[in-house]
């Protein structure tokens, strides 16, 4: 258990709707990543914020966004749902930027 | 733009034995850091080693080393006396520090099995 929480663990919905991933981050873990791991493929990096403010970007597609709130857990929102946004979406939290990134257990989706 | 290949899909090994793993990366920057994760059944993503691009010496963790040749763009994971535990994809990844934050690329991965 890396002490990183992520919910739901599995979110089954239908193309167009939206949907909202939740990630705690470990306690005292100021950064936090999502990553998009799609079938049979590496992680994709989203994004990183630190402290409340977005830090980096990699491939987050606009229909895609993300908070951290000031208790420090993040939101991963995604909207207008394809079925190829299927996939398992990791957060991953660590004290800072440069320290080690603990995974949590991902969240699993399913757009029908 | 950062690129990781791994270029070995699947990697099988006798338990006991040495393994290594290839990862080639293609940047720019002069300092990064360089990982190697596990991911086993379960999905679980584990961090098994780290390399800062500005140290010349090779990281090891325990049975886990890498090496890593800057010239070469090179970050290959070795694991010694594999165990059944080992059995897992394993993701060669590559750090860009930023001003702000970092970004990260990962490689497509290397699922490696160890035969008893």
């Amino acid at each position: 258990d890396s002490g990183v929480t992520q919910t739901p663990k599995h979110l089954i919905t239908a193309t167009g709707q939206r949907v909202t991933l939740r990630c705690s981050p470990r306690s005292g873990d100021l950064s936090v990543y999502w990553y998009q791991q799609s079938l049979d493929q590496g992680l994709q990096f989203l994004i990183q914020y630190y402290n409340g403010e977005e830090r980096a970007k990699g491939n987050i597609l606009e229909r895609f966004s993300a908070q951290q709130f000031p208790d420090l857990h993040s939101e991963l929102n995604l909207s207008s749902l394809e079925l190829g946004d299927s996939a398992l979406y990791f957060c991953a939290s660590s004290v800072a930027p440069l320290g080690e990134q603990f995974f949590g257990p991902g969240t699993r989706l399913t757009v029908l | 733009a950062q690129t990781v290949t791994q270029s070995q899909p699947e990697m099988s090994v006798q338990e006991a034995e040495t393994v290594t793993l290839s990862c080639t990366y293609d940047t720019s920057e002069n300092n990064y850091y360089l990982f190697w994760y596990k991911q086993p059944p379960s999905r679980q993503m584990i961090l098994v080693i780290r390399q800062e691009a500005y140290k010349q010496q090779n990281a090891t963790e325990n049975r886990f080393s890498v090496n890593f040749q800057k010239a070469a763009k090179s970050f290959s994971l070795k694991i010694s006396d594999s165990q059944l535990g080992d059995t897992a994809m394993y993701f060669c990844a590559f750090m860009k520090l930023l001003n702000t934050g970092n970004q990260f690329y990962f490689g497509t991965g290397t699922s490696l099995t160890v035969i008893p």
